[in-house]
């Protein structure tokens, strides 16, 4: 199976700052990954697909980068809406596995 | 517009058995593949399997053989998630999701929260 490592797993930031989130996976992936942003109590939001294509109706500061094993969610700004945990997930092979979570939190 | 309405929470001693639904409109149900995903509470997502909608094969993931049955009514556009034997480590929401083969999950159920408890 296909391990994500997210980290960190809980980040305290200002709104108006800039973050970046990290999952490595445990083999190469391509671009094979998702991310999700999940707030209390909701169901999972696509944010981006495929390492770095945008979705439609998701705000222009979430954007992705990376291939390989190394895939990277920025922020850009902060939001008080933002504060919520973003998951990735992996579409490469079977089982369809997600990391663990990081936790964006207020400082 | 796509949705997927799952059924109401449900509350079960161990032993016992659930299933839950997930009804999908919008769409054409068999042109998508349909996800099950678990939540344990504080915890993260965990890919428990699919069902083609189309031919009706489940897969499930190695944690979920055994007391975890995936079916579907197609002519009701329904999708359902049946777990016996229920466990305590069973507690948790199931989300139903949907996506085309090795693709992520654009649209998601609200989530059916199951509670056992003796």
């Amino acid at each position: 199976d296909i391990v994500l490592t997210q980290s960190p797993a809980t980040l305290s930031v200002t709104p108006g700052e800039s973050v970046s989130l990290s999952c490595r996976a445990s083999q190469g992936i391509s671009t094979s990954i998702h991310w999700y942003q999940q707030k209390s109590n909701e169901s999972p939001r696509l944010l981006i697909k495929y390492a770095s294509q945008s979705i439609s109706g998701i705000p222009s500061r979430f954007s992705g980068s990376g291939s390989g094993t190394d895939f990277t969610l920025s922020i850009n700004r902060v939001e008080s809406e933002d504060f919520s945990v973003y998951y990735c997930q992996q579409s490469y092979s079977l089982p369809r596995t997600f990391g663990g979570g990081t936790k964006l939190e207020l400082k | 517009q796509i949705q997927l309405v799952q059924s109401g929470p449900e509350l079960k001693k161990p032993g016992e058995s659930v299933k839950i639904s997930c009804k999908a409109s919008g769409y054409t149900f068999t042109d998508y593949a349909m996800h099950w995903v678990k939540q344990a509470p504080g915890k993260g997502l965990k890919w428990m399997g699919w069902i083609n909608t189309y031919t009706g094969k489940p897969t499930y993931a190695d944690d979920f053989k055994g007391r975890f049955v995936f079916s579907l009514e197609a002519s009701a556009s329904t999708a359902n998630l049946q777990i016996s034997n229920l466990k305590n480590e069973d507690t948790a929401t199931y989300f139903c999701a949907r996506s085309p083969t090795m693709a992520p999950f654009a649209y998601w159920g609200q989530g059916t929260l199951v509670t056992v408890s003796s």
